[in-house]
């Protein structure tokens, strides 16, 4: 099945600074890579997403890339504020076959933005 | 607020025990998929139904079954309850049943096993 990989783990930066979280995907069938903000006692909130015909996407501050040779995509946010800490997940989803569309979902990045 | 609606919000109970975890699909969506939030496994998915049918299983234990309903709710039931089964259980919901789509998560229940 699908393995997706994220790092780093945890990502401390300054106010107005960028953030890149990184993830690679084991399975050439995905198509579809959102990314998911989590806050403390909240469920995952939908950010952004990509699929792969596309190569880049951006939303305001937040922007994807995806390399699908390399099976790999990432979370660009730029212009950090102290409100986009949170915890950031990158899932996968082949959405075919009998996977349908259930994503797999990395281990999760925790990211802190200082004032 | 994703419009999807988890109740209850917190649940304790004791080993052994069963429990019900009830999800509301945002409207007109057919899709409601389950997941499974530790710390040590973190966000893994466990069913799926689309329009009152199973579609797809993840590593959902035996103890755990699932159903969707004719008002497109669904509930997730939990049986023989151990204390690894604490975590955090999170429904989301999509229109469709399989492919390149978005999926919107509840705000999930809390279940403690004590």
């Amino acid at each position: 099945g699908e393995n997706v990989e994220q790092h780093p783990s945890t990502l401390s930066v300054q106010e107005g600074d960028s953030a890149v979280i990184k993830c690679t995907y084991s399975d050439s069938a995905s198509n579809y890579f959102p990314w998911y903000k989590q806050e403390l006692g909240k469920g995952p909130q939908l950010i952004i997403d990509i699929r792969s015909n596309v190569g880049e996407k951006k939303d305001q501050r937040i922007a994807v890339t995806l390399n699908k040779t390399a099976k790999h995509f990432s979370l660009h946010i730029t212009e950090t504020q102290p409100e986009d800490s949170a915890v950031y997940f990158c899932a996968a989803s082949t959405g075919g076959g009998t996977s349908y569309g259930k994503l797999t979902f990395g281990q999760g990045t925790i990211l802190t933005v200082h004032p | 607020d994703s419009g999807v609606t988890q109740t209850p919000k917190h649940l304790i109970t004791a080993t052994g025990q069963r429990v019900t975890l009830r999800c509301s699909p945002r409207s007109g969506d057919l899709s409601v998929y389950w997941y499974q939030q530790s710390l040590d496994q973190g966000l893994q998915f466990l069913i799926q139904y689309y329009n009152g049918e199973e579609r797809a299983k993840g590593n959902i234990l035996e103890r755990f079954s699932a159903q969707q309903f004719p008002d497109l709710h669904s509930e997730l039931n939990l049986s023989s309850l151990e204390l690894g089964d604490s975590a955090l259980y999170f429904c989301a919901s999509s229109t469709r049943d399989r492919g390149s789509h978005e999926q919107y998560f509840g705000p999930g229940t809390r279940l403690t096993v004590t």
